[in-house]
């Protein structure tokens, strides 16, 4: 069974400009969430998706956004790009909510 | 939201020697997953373990939910074990700790 695929792996923005994220979560896994690492941070929770609705937010500004498709993959959305959104940015699905998370690779950001 | 430390914030082993990891957090919780952060930053499931004890080959955990800890065992260590160790807990969301980062020297 293919784990959780994220795309890109690697990406390098401006700030301002915005940038998309993906997520294909584990085949038959509906719930899909988002973290962001940082070395100052550590790993923080941006979102959870279950069902195409977003279910809980993190204290994040409202230019970070997201969805779920109705094949439970996610797209994460981060407008207006400043330098602290640097981070690598994890998925995670799991088979329903609270269940054990398994988390992708990651797409590692750099704002420039 | 939920607290949860980690310690010892590093570790520093020779290889063969055995170790534990600490976590502590501040709630009840339905969820407690160890992980291991590999070089390239993915985070590779070692426990999924909300009470209980656990074991998968040189690894082994035990979580006391009562007491709000949980302990990750490494013997007989490699340097492949090398790497940052997290406890996450919670519900729809995962607080992480600050994670351990384990050195094993040959």
């Amino acid at each position: 069974k293919a784990g959780v695929t994220q795309t890109p792996r690697y990406l390098i923005k401006t700030r301002g400009q915005q940038v998309t994220l993906s997520c294909s979560p584990i085949s038959g896994h509906r719930s899909v969430s988002w973290y962001q690492q940082t070395p100052g941070q550590g790993l923080q929770f941006l979102f959870e998706y279950f069902s195409e609705t977003q279910r809980n937010k993190g204290n994040f500004p409202g230019r970070f956004s997201g969805r779920q498709f109705s094949n439970s993959r996610s797209e994460m959305n981060v407008s207006t790009l400043e330098l602290g959104d640097s981070a690598l940015y994890l998925c995670a699905s799991s088979p329903t909510v609270n269940t054990e998370a398994f988390f992708g690779q990651g797409t590692r950001l750099t704002v420039v | 939201g939920i607290q949860v430390e980690q310690s010892p914030p590093d570790l520093i082993l020779q290889e063969g020697a055995n170790s534990t990891l600490r976590c502590n957090f501040s709630d009840s919780v339905n969820n407690l997953q160890w992980f291991h952060q590999n070089p390239w930053g993915q985070l590779i499931n070692l426990f999924y373990i909300p009470s209980g004890t656990k074991q998968n080959g040189r690894l082994s955990a035990t979580t006391v939910a009562t007491e709000r800890y949980s302990l990750l065992y490494i013997s007989s260590s490699q340097t492949t074990d090398s790497g940052v160790y997290f406890c996450a807990v919670g519900d729809y969301k995962l607080s992480f700790g600050a994670g351990t980062t384990v050195t094993v020297r040959a």
